[in-house]
Parts: structure tokens; sequence; C-alpha cells
């Protein structure tokens, strides 16, 4: 089956860096997406990994490993904004996207 | 562009009801997309067609569900007859393509609460 595997929740400081890991076992691989969803809204794109590595964009990176099947979404300099839920999501060999549950972030002052 | 357009935004209804959602894609995408989203499930891909062609319906949870397309800048999905455990929000998406550097753009999701 696939599957994808987030923390549920995570709390970090505010001016602090976070790490929120992510693992998959899907049939395929097309590449890895991490969309942010605040509270009430739809998710909205952050990054895109097909290849191994880091990819910086701003206070955000992500960085995928495909031999291993994990990808991470580094945030730095927390701010309150930053609060909300960070899905994960692989396209598999079909181009379909399999959704990760979601990792809700707090962040406390 | 004003982006994915979805309606209504919040709709409260009785069990047993009809409920029709709508979703306006962004022009010149050929990829639309039906997701449900609930705290227990996650989000869902419910349908998504192409270029007007619904490609792959296993997600749709069983007959009472369906949608269309009837061109390029219209989408329906219709729940007939609604039940309880149909609340969710429901959100259309829309992108260029369906390969692999193709961000999927979200309309602001329709609440459903089925009563």
């Amino acid at each position: 089956g696939q599957n994808i595997d987030q923390p549920t929740e995570m709390t970090a400081t505010e001016g602090a860096i976070v790490q929120i890991n992510c693992t998959y076992q899907t049939s395929g691989f097309n590449g890895l997406f991490w969309y942010q969803q605040h509270a009430g809204e739809a998710p909205t794109f952050l990054s895109y990994n097909v290849l191994d590595g880091l990819e910086e964009k701003g206070r955000f990176s992500s960085f995928l490993s495909r031999s291993k099947g994990y990808s991470y979404l580094l945030l730095k300099e927390l701010q309150m904004k930053d609060s909300a839920s960070y899905l994960c999501a692989v396209m598999d060999s079909n181009y379909q996207l399999i959704w990760g549950a979601g990792t809700k972030l707090i962040i406390k002052p | 562009d004003a982006g994915v357009i979805q309606s209504p935004r919040h709709e409260v209804t009785e069990m047993g009801q009809e409920v029709t959602l709508r979703c306006k894609p962004i022009s010149g995408h050929d990829y639309l997309f039906w997701y449900r989203q609930t705290m227990m499930r996650g989000l869902e891909l419910l349908i998504y067609f192409n270029n007007n062609v619904p490609i792959d319906d296993s997600g749709m949870p069983e007959d009472r569900f369906s949608a269309k397309m009837p061109n390029a800048s219209f989408s329906t999905l219709k729940i007939q007859p609604s039940e309880p455990r149909d609340s969710a929000v429901y959100f259309c998406a829309s992108s260029l393509g369906a390969g692999e550097v193709d961000e999927q753009f979200f309309g602001p999701g329709t609440r459903l609460t089925v009563l």
C-alpha cells in the first residue's frame, strides 16, 4: 500500500528553527510536495523536490532523500504567522498526489 | 486571475437532501481535482478531470456522489442523498498539467454540514 507519515503536532518558539519530517512508501515516485494550510483556509504550495538534496526558498528549505524515502521541511526564524499545518504529498507513478495527514505546527512567543 | 472559485463557502443541510458544490478552475488549467478533508481522514482525492473528462473516480465514496465538468470553466460535485458522515470541507483544485512540477492551486473550500 501507499503510506506517508508525518508527526501529528509540533511546537516551537518564535525566532527558532523547526524541522518537520516526512517518510513515504509509494508505488513509484515523481516528486514530493510540501503545502502549508492555515486553519480554515486552503492548502498553498510551498516547495517541490524530485532530486536528492536541499532546496532553499527564503526562510523555508526542503530536503529529499529518495533512497531513504525521506523528506523534511526546515523553517528558520519562525514567526507567529508560521503557525499552520504542513502537508507532505508524494506524486506516484501514475502522477497522482498521495497526501500525508499533515503536521500541525504551533509557534509560541 | 481570481484563482479557483468555489461556491457556496458554507452549506448546512439536512440528511437526505441533495447538495451541489460548484467550482470554477483557473483559466487555462487542464486538470481539475475534487478533494474532501476531515480531521479523521485528512485530505482525500475524490475525482479528477483532464480536459473536462473524468480520469479517476476511484476516490468517490459511493454512488451517492457524482461529479461533472460540462466545460473547461465549471465543475460540480453532487451528493444525493446527503448523510451526516458527509460533513467535511470540500476543496476544488486545478493545475496546468498533472506532471511532476505542476503544483495544484486550491479554492477556498466549501464547508458542508449535514444535520
